[in-house]
């Protein structure tokens, strides 16, 4: 079986710039989990998507939005970029999303200058 | 904002000696789970114990929970210099309907040969 795939893996993007990645999930996962990694805030949740609805957003600006498709793959985007976007984003699925383990991607790593 | 607080931010050990890490976190709980992740790499999940068990078993790892002090630790015994990594605990929500991991800030382990 296939893991979680993230693409791209690295991105280096200016400031003012807009950013989409995307991840798919392991076959039959139906949620889908966003979370960012820095290392002054740590592992921060970003959304949650369940049957392309979302279920749970964290605490970050509008800027940030994604979605999912009904495949399950899940994209995020990041408009208008910022220095302090700069972080690895992890992507999670899980069968229901609660109450299980999570299976991780290996991250796309955004650089913004 | 982060649930739960590691306990030490680093450790240093040599091999074959055993790791004890600790995890704090403020509000009730379904189930805490812990992770590993290699420099900048995606988390990988170690084992998930359920509010109500004190106790759980997987290979090297042993970890225990305590919901009256809301806090678990996670023990390596035997450690191998490819346990060197961070370790993160992470919960989500009693009753499970958050959709979310809260993860601590991390353990820093290096095992030296």
């Amino acid at each position: 079986k296939a893991g979680v795939t993230q693409t791209p893996r690295y991105l280096i993007k200016t400031r003012g710039q807009q950013v989409t990645l995307s991840c798919s999930p392991i076959s039959g996962h139906r949620s889908v989990s966003w979370y960012q990694q820095t290392p002054g805030q740590g592992l921060q949740f970003l959304f949650e998507y369940f049957s392309e609805t979302q279920r749970n957003k964290g605490n970050f600006p509008g800027r940030f939005s994604g979605r999912q498709f009904s495949n399950s793959r899940s994209e995020m985007n990041v408009s208008t970029l910022e220095l302090g976007d700069s972080a690895l984003y992890l992507c999670a699925s899980s069968l229901v999303g609660t109450g299980e383990k999570a299976f991780f991607g290996q991250g796309t790593r955004l650089t913004v200058v | 904002s982060q649930q739960g607080e590691e306990d030490p931010q680093a450790l240093s050990i040599q091999e074959g000696e055993n790791a004890t890490m600790n995890c704090s976190y403020k509000t009730s709980i379904n189930n805490l789970q812990w992770y590993r992740q290699n420099s900048g790499r995606g988390l990988v999940h170690l084992i998930l114990i359920r509010s109500n068990e004190r106790e759980k078993h997987s290979g090297r790892l042993r970890v225990t929970l305590d919901t009256s002090k809301k806090s678990s630790s996670l023990l390596i015994t035997a450690s191998r210099a490819a346990d060197t990594a961070s370790y993160f605990c992470a919960t989500d929500a009693e009753g499970g309907s958050n959709y979310k991991l809260t993860f601590g800030k991390g353990t820093l382990l290096t095992v030296n040969p």
